[in-house]
């Protein structure tokens, strides 16, 4: 059965220092993997999605993430993180054609 | 594109009574989706349809709880009657729903739910 685990319900960093937000996936079938990003009182939005084209995904915001299959991962990264992205962040598994299954969320703060 | 449309967005209410959740999809899309989110259990995917015909209701709550797609551009999520454990906001999802796992979900703003 397809799931994911978020290790770490809240990270903070400083502004400018990297941002690392872990994801690992379980799936008996080559996954499909999606990042989302939550801003406070809003509903979720697309940051980035894993389709097996490659294995390094840019998405919005200057966030990427690796799909690494040895280690059943899917990290999302950004070198340098601003005030503004703050926010919460889920990692999600296809589950058949249409649903999604989502991680817990990790939390973002980001301090002066 | 107006994007997903949830009404209303906050809704405040009495235990026992009904609430009736609103979403209009993205024009085009074929799939709509409905989501509880809550501190305790996240993001709980309610209930699904594809070309206006419920696919999987596997994770709506109980019989108080009912969903409805008349029409490619209207949803109701109903609670009847409604308690206090069904406080949590209720997001609405639209995707093209061309049966392609990587197909992406358009979240609305999400209806706010408290019920008192």
């Amino acid at each position: 059965a397809q799931s994911v685990t978020q290790l770490g319900s809240h990270v903070s960093v400083s502004e400018g220092a990297l941002v690392l937000l872990r994801c690992n996936y379980s799936s008996s079938v080559p996954p499909y993997l999606f990042w989302y990003v939550q801003y406070p009182n809003q509903g979720l939005q697309l940051l980035l999605k894993y389709t097996s084209a490659a294995t390094l995904v840019k998405g919005i915001n200057g966030f990427e993430a690796e799909f690494k299959k040895s280690e059943t991962s899917f990290h999302l990264t950004k070198p340098s993180a601003h005030m503004s992205d703050a926010a919460e962040y889920f990692c999600a598994v296809t589950l058949g054609t249409d649903k999604l299954i989502f991680g817990t969320g990790t939390r973002l703060q980001v301090f002066p | 594109d107006a994007g997903v449309i949830q009404s209303p967005r906050h809704e405040v209410t009495e235990m026992g009574q009904e609430v009736t959740l609103r979403c209009k999809p993205i024009s085009g899309h074929n799939s709509l989706f409905w989501y509880r989110q809550t501190m305790m259990r996240g993001l709980e995917l309610l209930i699904y349809f594809n070309n206006n015909v419920p696919i999987d209701d596997s994770g709506m709550p109980e019989d108080r709880f009912s969903a409805k797609m008349p029409n490619a551009s209207f949803s109701t999520l109903k609670i009847q009657p409604s308690e206090p454990r069904d406080s949590a906001v209720y997001f609405c999802a639209s995707s093209l729903g061309r049966a392609r796992l990587s197909e992406t979900q358009y979240f609305g703003p999400g209806t706010r739910l408290l019920v008192l």
